[in-house]
């Protein structure tokens, strides 16, 4: 399809507990980037990946953070043993040639 | 990448011309600029992008200057959908390390269309 595709829309999560957010990038779009929206306008590059290897990961909190996009499956982003602070909007986003991405709706993650 | 300077907020009226300036003095020669905006909680939208030439496409006009330092987002038309948060980034042009990619957003500006 047309559109990048992010599940579930919203996510609760007591402190702690993991978390696990899905991302369909467009067919034949090769690269994928993660980011975190914490308060209006302020957007933090987390990840980024070229078919199934990690092209840029100097965004990642890597302690509680990983990141895979492997063949024939979504994407995903998972946050072990969340925070309080983790609680944000998680955009997934594809591309097929760094030009203009295509960004999913997003996952609000709310951690309690 | 180079950084950009947006004003917070504008205010439109509806059916008239909105410009949206942005200020990105330290761009190299091989960096692009590029507008999204987000609408509400939305995802961000790709608007348009420019090297040195003026782009047109159907959503909006973008005016670089001669000396790349500034430019300017024109949404001919504005509606109240237009009412959002727009960005204007820049970001290298080629695959030149693992930045290449990374959008860097900064505050935007709230642009809201009035009836």
């Amino acid at each position: 399809g047309e559109e990048v595709a992010q599940t579930p829309k919203h996510l609760v999560r007591g402190e702690g507990q993991k978390a696990k957010l899905y991302c369909a990038p467009i067919k034949g779009h090769s690269y994928v980037f993660w980011y975190q929206q914490v308060l209006k306008n302020e957007f933090k590059f987390l990840i980024s990946f070229q078919n199934e290897n990690v092209f840029d990961e100097t965004g990642m909190p890597k302690e509680r953070f990983s990141a895979k996009c492997l063949p024939n499956s979504p994407c995903s982003l998972e946050i072990q043993a969340t925070k309080l602070e983790d609680s944000a909007v998680y955009f997934c986003a594809s591309s097929q040639s760094i030009r203009a991405y295509t960004f999913g709706s997003g996952t609000r993650l709310t951690v309690v | 990448d180079a950084k950009t300077t947006q004003p917070p907020s504008m205010d439109c009226a509806e059916g008239r011309a909105a410009n949206l300036p942005c200020n990105h003095s330290t761009i190299s020669g091989n960096e692009y600029v590029y507008w999204y905006r987000q609408i509400h909680s939305q995802g961000p939208q790709y608007i348009i992008h420019g090297l040195k030439n003026n782009e047109t496409n159907e959503m909006a006009s973008l005016i670089i200057t001669e000396d790349r330092k500034s430019s300017t987002l024109i949404l001919p038309h504005a509606t109240l959908r237009d009412t959002a948060v727009y960005y204007c980034i820049v970001r290298p042009a080629n695959a030149g390390g693992t930045s290449y990619g990374k959008l860097t957003f900064g505050q935007g500006t709230i642009l809201t269309v009035h009836p």
